[in-house]
């Protein structure tokens, strides 16, 4: 993998469900990995910055994982309410942070 | 604490005039510095970075340049606007992560302007 990449685009979720999606990045040169959520008229906010292989991090009922052997990381939104209705970025840091592009949740009451 | 301050919110400018966006950070000391903008489809596409005084690379070739004159002050510029650099644009600083590998490195960023070229 040479750029990052995230997968699903865009997600619709019904309040109240459980739901994750995927951060690809390129394992060589690898240092973190972050994830930002970016709500409209705003500017994207951290979430979490995982470095170390198996890092797990949790904030609320968002949480994310990291395997950097093949790189990838997983963002689980549990119990989905229409706040969390966001942009999710993922991006990989080496000497520069380079954004995947996004995967668009919408949460539908 | 520190502070990204990134000016203007809005701009509309006529084709073929220049451009001149301005970034300054507070409160920290050699941050790396990036210029994003928002590209439909691609989340955020890295422009420049710098991880130092007049030291700016590149990522897409493009009808825009940057410039650090100052260890906390990024300039994204325009000889001559296009019709397709209208967009969202970002800035963003950070720590430079391999100075210190426990430093939290996480971006933040600006409130970003809206370029409009007409």
């Amino acid at each position: 993998i040479l750029n990052v990449e995230q997968s699903p685009q865009s997600l619709h979720v019904q309040e109240g469900d459980s739901t994750n999606f995927t951060c690809s990045f390129p394992s060589s040169n690898f240092y973190a990995l972050h994830w930002y959520r970016w709500e409209t008229a705003k500017s994207p906010e951290a979430l979490f910055v995982m470095t170390l292989n198996g890092d797990e991090k949790k904030k609320g009922r968002i949480s994310a994982t990291l395997n950097t052997k093949e790189g990838y990381s997983y963002l689980y939104i549990k119990g989905s309410q229409p706040e969390d209705s966001a942009t999710y970025l993922c991006a990989s840091n080496d000497y520069k942070l380079s954004f995947g592009a996004g995967t668009t949740v919408t949460v539908r009451a | 604490s520190q502070t990204i301050h990134q000016w203007p919110a809005t701009l509309v400018q006529p084709v073929g005039s220049p451009l001149s966006l301005e970034c300054t950070v507070e409160g920290t000391s050699n941050p790396n510095l990036y210029w994003y903008r928002q590209a439909a489809g691609r989340g955020l596409q890295l422009l420049f970075y710098s991880v130092g005084i007049g030291q700016i690379s590149s990522e897409v070739p493009q009808n825009l340049s940057a410039s650090r004159p100052q260890d906390r002050q990024f300039i994204l510029s325009s000889k001559k606007l296009l019709l397709s650099d209208s967009g969202f644009y970002l800035c963003a600083w950070s720590s430079l992560p391999r100075r210190n590998p426990l430093m939290n490195t996480e971006a933040f960023f600006g409130q970003g302007t809206r370029l409009t070229v007409v």
